[in-house]
C-alpha cells in the first residue's frame, strides 16, 4: 500500500537554527498538510496545501513557518528560527480529493529544539 | 475552534474484553475518522464515516457517525495485547479538509 514518508526521523537543532522537514506524499495524492503532537498531547493542525498555495493554516502557522512543494514530489515544512516549544513530533498528511478522502499520515519527524 | 473530547482518556482492560469510547464535539462534523497511534508513529486510519447514523465495522471493530454530526463511538470486540494504543477520533468540518482531532484514549491491554 502506498505511503507518505517523512525524512528525517528524528532532528536536532539549536534554538535559533533553520531547520527544514521533508515529507514525500502518496503520489497521486493532491491535498497536503502538517500536523504537530507536542508529547503527549493531541495531535494539532498547522497547514494544508493544494494547488500550490496554502489553503488553511492556524495560529500555531506564524511567521516562523513556511512551507513549499519544490517539485512534483516532495512537500516540505521549514521554520526559520526554531523555538525551545518548536520541540515536537511534526507529521506529514496526504489526501487524494475533497470531504470524503481521508487523511494518510506519515510516521513523523521528532524534532528537538536544544 | 473546534474541539472534540473523547472518553475515557484511558482505560485498562483483561484481554478479550469488549472495549468502548466515545468522542463528543460542540460543532457539526461532515465525516468523522478513527486513527490508532502506536507509540514513535504516525497515526493510522481504521475507520472512516461520511454519513449521519453511518455504522462501519472493520474487523472486530465498529464505530457510528452519530445521527447529530456531533458524536461518534468505536468499539473493538474481543481486545488482544497488539490493540493497545492511542485512539484518536478526528472530523473534517469540510471546505480544504483540515482534520480536527480528539484529545485520545489511551489503551491498555492485560494479558
Amino acid at each position: 500500500e502506498p505511503e507518505v514518508t517523512q525524512t528525517p526521523s528524528h532532528q536536532v537543532t539549536q534554538m535559533g537554527q533553520e531547520v527544514i522537514l521533508r515529507c514525500v506524499p502518496i503520489s497521486n495524492h493532491l491535498y497536503f498538510y502538517w500536523y504537530r503532537q507536542i508529547l503527549g498531547q493531541k495531535v494539532e493542525f498547522l497547514v494544508s496545501f493544494y494547488n500550490n498555495e496554502i489553503s488553511e493554516k492556524s495560529e500555531i502557522f506564524d511567521d516562523q513557518f513556511s512551507v513549499e512543494r519544490p517539485d512534483g514530489s516532495n512537500f516540505t515544512l521549514k521554520i526559520r528560527s526554531t523555538k525551545l516549544e518548536d520541540s515536537a513530533m511534526y507529521f506529514c498528511a496526504s489526501s487524494y480529493r475533497g470531504n470524503d478522502s481521508p487523511l494518510h499520515f506519515g510516521n513523523g519527524t521528532r524534532l528537538t529544539v536544544t | 475552534g473546534q474541539q472534540l473530547n473523547q472518553s475515557p482518556q484511558s482505560m485498562f482492560i483483561q484481554e478479550g474484553e469488549d472495549v468502548s469510547m466515545n468522542c463528543t464535539s460542540s460543532s457539526i462534523f461532515n465525516t468523522w475518522l478513527w486513527y490508532k497511534q502506536d507509540p514513535g508513529e504516525g497515526p493510522v486510519l481504521l475507520i472512516a464515516l461520511y454519513k449521519a447514523g453511518e455504522l462501519t465495522s472493520n474487523g472486530r471493530l465498529t464505530a457510528q457517525f452519530g445521527i447529530t454530526r456531533k458524536d461518534s463511538f468505536l468499539n473493538i470486540s474481543a481486545s488482544i495485547p497488539s490493540d493497545v494504543g492511542i485512539y484518536f477520533c478526528a472530523g473534517h468540518s469540510g471546505g480544504y479538509q483540515k482534520v480536527t482531532f480528539g484529545t485520545g484514549t489511551k489503551l491498555q491491554v492485560i494479558p
